[in-house]
Protein backbone atom coordinates (compact mmCIF):
# COMPACT_ATOMS: atom_id res chain seq x y z
CA UNK A 1 0.00 0.00 0.00
CA UNK A 2 1.03 3.38 -0.17
CA UNK A 3 2.31 6.11 2.06
CA UNK A 4 2.88 9.39 1.81
CA UNK A 5 5.33 11.60 3.85
CA UNK A 6 5.37 15.25 5.11
CA UNK A 7 8.82 15.36 6.85
CA UNK A 8 7.76 18.97 8.24
CA UNK A 9 5.24 19.00 11.14
CA UNK A 10 5.14 22.87 11.85
CA UNK A 11 6.74 25.76 10.36
CA UNK A 12 7.18 29.03 11.01
CA UNK A 13 7.69 31.87 8.81
CA UNK A 14 8.12 35.56 8.21
CA UNK A 15 6.13 37.46 5.80
CA UNK A 16 7.45 37.80 2.26
CA UNK A 17 9.73 34.74 3.14
CA UNK A 18 10.33 31.70 1.07
CA UNK A 19 8.03 27.96 1.86
CA UNK A 20 8.91 24.78 0.50
CA UNK A 21 6.85 22.18 2.23
CA UNK A 22 8.45 18.58 1.58
CA UNK A 23 6.27 15.78 0.67
CA UNK A 24 7.47 12.22 -0.21
CA UNK A 25 5.52 8.82 -1.53
CA UNK A 26 6.33 5.38 -1.81
CA UNK A 27 4.65 3.80 -4.44
CA UNK A 28 6.55 2.48 -7.56
CA UNK A 29 3.64 2.93 -9.90
CA UNK A 30 2.04 5.41 -11.76
CA UNK A 31 0.41 8.12 -9.45
CA UNK A 32 -1.85 11.08 -9.33
CA UNK A 33 -0.70 13.94 -6.78
CA UNK A 34 -2.64 16.64 -4.71
CA UNK A 35 -1.37 19.68 -2.22
CA UNK A 36 -4.78 20.46 -0.17
CA UNK A 37 -4.69 23.73 2.26
CA UNK A 38 -7.33 23.70 5.45
CA UNK A 39 -7.36 27.33 6.88
CA UNK A 40 -7.51 27.54 10.31
CA UNK A 41 -11.33 26.23 11.10
CA UNK A 42 -12.34 25.95 7.39
CA UNK A 43 -12.53 22.24 5.75
CA UNK A 44 -10.19 21.11 3.39
CA UNK A 45 -9.83 22.70 -0.53
CA UNK A 46 -7.69 21.91 -3.27
CA UNK A 47 -4.48 23.80 -4.06
CA UNK A 48 -2.87 22.57 -6.84
CA UNK A 49 -2.71 19.05 -8.39
CA UNK A 50 -0.64 16.84 -11.12
CA UNK A 51 -1.94 14.33 -13.24
CA UNK A 52 0.75 14.45 -16.21
CA UNK A 53 2.83 16.60 -18.32
CA UNK A 54 4.82 19.48 -17.23
CA UNK A 55 5.73 18.32 -13.46
CA UNK A 56 5.90 21.61 -12.71
CA UNK A 57 2.40 22.80 -11.22
CA UNK A 58 0.98 25.88 -10.66
CA UNK A 59 -2.37 26.30 -8.29
CA UNK A 60 -4.22 29.10 -6.80
CA UNK A 61 -2.85 31.90 -4.60
CA UNK A 62 0.92 31.72 -5.95
CA UNK A 63 1.83 28.29 -5.34
CA UNK A 64 3.39 25.98 -7.13
CA UNK A 65 4.32 22.09 -6.73
CA UNK A 66 7.28 20.32 -8.53
CA UNK A 67 7.10 16.58 -9.24
CA UNK A 68 10.14 14.67 -9.13
CA UNK A 69 9.96 10.95 -9.96
CA UNK A 70 13.37 9.57 -9.26
CA UNK A 71 12.67 10.84 -6.05
CA UNK A 72 8.94 10.12 -5.23
CA UNK A 73 8.72 13.90 -4.26
CA UNK A 74 5.64 16.32 -5.11
CA UNK A 75 7.27 19.49 -2.79
CA UNK A 76 5.18 22.58 -2.37
CA UNK A 77 6.76 26.03 -3.29
CA UNK A 78 5.78 29.72 -2.52
CA UNK A 79 8.61 32.00 -3.46
CA UNK A 80 7.12 34.98 -0.80
CA UNK A 81 4.53 34.12 1.59
CA UNK A 82 1.20 35.78 3.47
CA UNK A 83 -0.29 35.91 6.84
CA UNK A 84 -3.29 34.80 5.26
CA UNK A 85 -1.13 31.91 4.07
CA UNK A 86 -1.36 30.71 7.87
CA UNK A 87 -2.82 26.95 7.42
CA UNK A 88 -2.19 23.03 7.59
CA UNK A 89 -0.86 21.76 4.44
CA UNK A 90 -2.27 18.64 3.33
CA UNK A 91 -0.03 16.17 0.44
CA UNK A 92 -2.15 13.12 -1.11
CA UNK A 93 -1.48 10.71 -3.18
CA UNK A 94 -3.91 8.34 -5.81
CA UNK A 95 -2.12 5.43 -6.80
CA UNK A 96 -3.56 4.37 -10.55
CA UNK A 97 -4.52 0.87 -10.37
CA UNK A 98 -6.15 1.21 -6.54
CA UNK A 99 -9.94 1.19 -6.39
CA UNK A 100 -11.10 4.50 -7.42
CA UNK A 101 -10.18 7.79 -6.53
CA UNK A 102 -9.05 6.84 -2.72
CA UNK A 103 -6.53 9.22 -2.06
CA UNK A 104 -3.87 8.59 0.72
CA UNK A 105 -3.22 11.90 2.92
CA UNK A 106 0.09 12.71 4.75
CA UNK A 107 -0.21 13.54 8.15
CA UNK A 108 0.19 17.75 7.47
CA UNK A 109 2.31 20.12 7.92
CA UNK A 110 0.96 23.52 9.90
CA UNK A 111 2.55 26.90 8.83
CA UNK A 112 2.09 29.75 11.08
CA UNK A 113 3.22 32.95 8.93
CA UNK A 114 3.87 35.73 11.19
CA UNK A 115 3.22 39.71 10.15
CA UNK B 1 -23.86 25.02 -5.94
CA UNK B 2 -24.16 24.55 -2.20
CA UNK B 3 -21.00 22.25 -2.05
CA UNK B 4 -20.66 19.15 0.05
CA UNK B 5 -23.71 19.73 3.78
CA UNK B 6 -22.81 18.16 6.85
CA UNK B 7 -24.92 18.23 9.46
CA UNK B 8 -24.59 18.53 12.77
CA UNK B 9 -21.41 20.86 12.67
CA UNK B 10 -21.17 20.20 16.34
CA UNK B 11 -22.38 17.41 18.69
CA UNK B 12 -21.13 17.22 22.26
CA UNK B 13 -23.00 13.65 23.68
CA UNK B 14 -21.69 11.33 26.46
CA UNK B 15 -19.88 7.86 26.06
CA UNK B 16 -22.04 5.33 25.70
CA UNK B 17 -25.22 7.85 23.37
CA UNK B 18 -25.51 6.96 19.64
CA UNK B 19 -24.19 9.90 17.05
CA UNK B 20 -25.85 10.06 13.74
CA UNK B 21 -23.22 12.39 11.18
CA UNK B 22 -25.07 13.33 7.88
CA UNK B 23 -23.89 14.09 4.49
CA UNK B 24 -25.22 15.52 1.46
CA UNK B 25 -22.62 15.00 -1.37
CA UNK B 26 -22.71 17.57 -4.30
CA UNK B 27 -25.37 16.72 -6.89
CA UNK B 28 -24.20 14.31 -9.60
CA UNK B 29 -21.16 13.28 -7.59
CA UNK B 30 -21.04 9.47 -7.61
CA UNK B 31 -18.58 8.96 -5.13
CA UNK B 32 -18.42 9.79 -1.42
CA UNK B 33 -15.37 9.52 1.10
CA UNK B 34 -15.88 9.49 5.21
CA UNK B 35 -12.53 10.61 6.98
CA UNK B 36 -11.64 11.12 11.04
CA UNK B 37 -9.32 13.75 11.46
CA UNK B 38 -7.66 14.24 14.89
CA UNK B 39 -4.01 15.67 16.48
CA UNK B 40 -2.61 12.06 16.74
CA UNK B 41 -3.74 10.20 13.64
CA UNK B 42 -3.75 12.83 11.13
CA UNK B 43 -7.13 12.60 8.12
CA UNK B 44 -7.69 9.05 7.86
CA UNK B 45 -9.95 7.52 5.99
CA UNK B 46 -13.09 5.51 6.79
CA UNK B 47 -15.04 4.11 4.26
CA UNK B 48 -15.61 5.29 0.60
CA UNK B 49 -18.80 4.46 -1.60
CA UNK B 50 -19.43 4.40 -5.24
CA UNK B 51 -22.71 4.69 -6.91
CA UNK B 52 -23.85 4.55 -3.22
CA UNK B 53 -22.03 1.17 -3.04
CA UNK B 54 -19.28 0.56 -0.22
CA UNK B 55 -15.98 -0.22 -2.17
CA UNK B 56 -13.68 -0.20 0.63
CA UNK B 57 -14.37 0.74 4.05
CA UNK B 58 -11.29 -0.59 5.74
CA UNK B 59 -10.88 2.45 7.49
CA UNK B 60 -13.50 1.87 9.47
CA UNK B 61 -12.03 1.23 13.19
CA UNK B 62 -14.31 -1.28 14.70
CA UNK B 63 -17.37 -2.36 14.67
CA UNK B 64 -19.46 0.51 16.53
CA UNK B 65 -18.66 2.03 13.43
CA UNK B 66 -21.17 2.13 10.88
CA UNK B 67 -22.01 4.16 7.09
CA UNK B 68 -25.12 3.92 4.91
CA UNK B 69 -25.90 5.73 1.73
CA UNK B 70 -29.05 4.79 0.85
CA UNK B 71 -29.36 7.07 -2.16
CA UNK B 72 -27.04 9.08 -4.26
CA UNK B 73 -27.76 12.21 -1.97
CA UNK B 74 -27.47 11.25 1.14
CA UNK B 75 -24.97 9.28 3.61
CA UNK B 76 -24.56 8.87 7.52
CA UNK B 77 -21.86 8.16 9.72
CA UNK B 78 -23.38 6.13 12.66
CA UNK B 79 -20.96 5.27 16.15
CA UNK B 80 -22.77 3.23 18.66
CA UNK B 81 -21.76 3.17 21.73
CA UNK B 82 -20.10 6.36 21.25
CA UNK B 83 -16.42 6.30 23.28
CA UNK B 84 -14.35 9.56 24.45
CA UNK B 85 -11.64 8.32 22.24
CA UNK B 86 -13.61 8.43 19.00
CA UNK B 87 -13.79 12.36 19.63
CA UNK B 88 -12.83 14.12 16.51
CA UNK B 89 -13.44 15.85 13.31
CA UNK B 90 -15.55 13.72 10.39
CA UNK B 91 -15.10 14.98 7.27
CA UNK B 92 -17.27 14.02 4.30
CA UNK B 93 -16.07 14.78 0.75
CA UNK B 94 -17.51 13.96 -2.67
CA UNK B 95 -16.28 13.08 -6.31
CA UNK B 96 -17.40 13.57 -9.54
CA UNK B 97 -16.71 9.79 -10.07
CA UNK B 98 -14.37 6.78 -9.80
CA UNK B 99 -11.55 8.25 -12.17
CA UNK B 100 -8.56 9.20 -10.15
CA UNK B 101 -8.56 12.41 -12.19
CA UNK B 102 -11.28 13.57 -10.63
CA UNK B 103 -10.48 15.99 -7.16
CA UNK B 104 -12.43 15.29 -3.76
CA UNK B 105 -14.58 18.05 -2.74
CA UNK B 106 -14.39 18.29 1.40
CA UNK B 107 -17.57 19.31 3.38
CA UNK B 108 -17.20 21.92 6.58
CA UNK B 109 -16.75 18.72 9.32
CA UNK B 110 -18.63 17.67 11.91
CA UNK B 111 -16.60 18.53 15.24
CA UNK B 112 -17.77 15.36 17.72
CA UNK B 113 -17.10 15.69 21.40
CA UNK B 114 -17.51 12.46 23.49
CA UNK B 115 -17.23 13.13 27.18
Amino acid sequence: AQSVSQHNHHVILSEAASLELGCNYSYGGTVNLFWYVQYPGQHLQLLLKYFSGDPLVKGIKGFEAEFIKSKFSFNLRKPSVQWSDTAEYFCAVNALGNAGNMLTFGGGTRLMVKP
Amino acid sequence: DAGVIQSPRHEVTEMGQEVTLRCKPISGHNSLFWYRQTMMRGLELLIYFNNNVPIDDSGMPEDRFSAKMPNASFSTLKIQPSEPRDSAVYFCASSPGRSSYNEQFFGPGTRLTVL
